[in-house]
């Protein structure tokens, strides 16, 4: 009954750096999210996913990539690392029918915090 | 203006208190609502889900949404210094959730 499994937990990139944060759900949800937390701060979305194929920008997109090739796993890529990206990390899934809203609300994984220096 | 507004706190109570949390949101098209718990270091744990104007109960929690007044509050009864964390509200418009700042509790054993 794992939910949503975010890798790596923590990170420290030097500027200029790329990584991929992983993020994989086994409980065939359709909707899938990126979510930034500043500290102190709520939650700003970067993008999200309607299903595999499709994905969209969220309020804060820029410095940042998405594919979503399967049902289960939804990467966020950072190009070119910037201090601006040192935060936490939150990926998001729910399950939701079409003018019905999500079923269960909305899973998060744990977290992956990143530092950039 | 941010579409949704909470006071960050930090909200201090004795144990065995109730607590009152509040969100004010600008857009009426938001049609789904939510409060979460995150303890630190953690990611967001939901705690209630409704869809209409009126209460819902869960156990200590009572969460209250007034879609007329573009307002909703979570009750806590009877707390614990185990419910010491952030609350966030978050409600869905379309495709996007959309999140509150959050809001500092601290239960004094």
């Amino acid at each position: 009954n794992a939910g949503v499994t975010q890798t790596p937990k923590f990170r420290i990139l030097k500027i200029g750096q790329s990584m991929t944060l992983q993020c994989t759900q086994d409980m065939n949800h359709n909707y899938m999210y990126w979510y930034r937390q500043d500290p102190g701060m709520g939650l700003k979305l970067i993008y999200y996913s309607v299903g595999a194929g499709i994905t969209d920008k969220g309020e804060v997109p820029n410095g940042y990539n998405v594919s979503r090739s399967t049902t289960e796993d939804f990467p966020l890529r950072l190009e070119l690392a910037a201090p601006s990206q040192t935060s936490v990390y939150f990926c998001a899934s729910s399950f939701i029918l079409p003018n019905r809203g999500p079923s269960y609300g909305y899973t998060f994984g744990s977290g992956t915090r990143l530092t950039v220096v | 203006q941010k579409e949704v507004e909470q006071d960050p706190g930090p909200l201090s109570v004795p144990e065995g208190a109730i607590v009152s949390l509040n969100c004010t949101y600008s857009n009426s098209a938001f049609q789904y609502f939510m409060w979460y718990r995150q303890y630190s270091r953690k990611g967001p744990e939901l705690l209630m889900y409704t869809y209409s104007s009126g209460n819902k109960e869960d156990g200590r929690f009572t969460a209250q949404v007034d879609k007329s007044s573009k307002y909703i509050s979570l009750f806590i009864r009877d707390s614990q210094p185990s419910d010491s964390a952030t609350y966030l509200c978050a409600m869905i418009r379309g495709n996007m959730l959309t999140f509150g700042g959050g809001t500092r509790l601290m239960v004094k054993p």
